[in-house]
């Protein structure tokens, strides 16, 4: 298969701590994306790393890539309640995306 | 105005029965996807269509036979369903064919009874 794999599965955390996702890919990529998915509802990107990059930032999000190893982290800090959903990464290859198997976050007041 | 709308948002269905599910987007953009999400949240992509045309089938069942009359809509159409058919289907858009920021629908609960 060439489904990607993300650690930790599911992550609990208290309100403004800081929730690290890792994920680990099997394809070449042109970039790896980050998707948010509520429960019940569609999946929404969050940020795209290109291949060539190693670290981007937007506001409380902060994603990592290593294509040497295949594997990126996406890290929230300051977490809130709010943040509470499905995190899926997706590596962008030869004419698709291919969505890892997802953190499950949830963050306790 | 929703961007990427499907419809129905539910549909429980008996085993055997022909269904469709219809998607549609309004970003103007060339590529669209449907993607099946498993009771374990693992989502696999089945299509994707670049200005109308097949793209990619991922060993899907030929059962599954989508639809794209235009490049703002690609239905689903599937034959002869089955228990293992349950799941919740996802359609998608993005700009261009696997290079940028997908924009998914809210998915059909798809339940064979």
């Amino acid at each position: 298969s060439q489904q990607g794999e993300e650690d930790p599965q599911a992550l609990s955390i208290q309100e403004g701590e800081n929730a690290t996702m890792n994920c680990s890919y099997k394809t070449s990529i042109n970039n790896l994306q980050w998707y948010r998915q509520n429960s019940g509802r569609g999946l929404v990107h969050l940020i795209l790393i290109r291949s060539n990059e190693r670290e981007k930032h937007s506001g409380r999000l902060r994603v990592t890539l290593d294509t040497s190893k295949k594997s990126s982290s996406l890290l929230i800090t300051a977490s809130r309640a709010a943040d509470t959903a499905s995190y899926f990464c997706a590596a962008t290859g030869f004419q698709k995306l291919v969505f890892g198997t997802g953190t499950r976050l949830l963050v306790s007041p | 105005d929703t961007a990427v709308s499907q419809t129905p948002k539910y549909l429980v269905t008996q085993m055997g029965n022909d269904k469709s599910i219809k998607c549609e987007q309004n970003l103007g953009h060339d590529t669209m996807y449907w993607y099946k999400q498993d009771s374990k949240k693992f989502l696999k992509i089945m299509f994707s269509y670049n200005n109308k045309e097949l793209i990619i089938n991922e060993t899907v069942p030929n059962r599954f036979s989508p639809k794209s009359p235009d490049k703002a809509h690609l239905n689903l159409h599937i034959n002869s369903l089955e228990l293992g058919d349950s799941a919740v289907y996802f359609c998608a858009s993005s700009q261009v064919i696997g290079g940028t920021e997908a924009f998914f629908g809210q998915g059909t609960r798809l339940t064979v009874v």
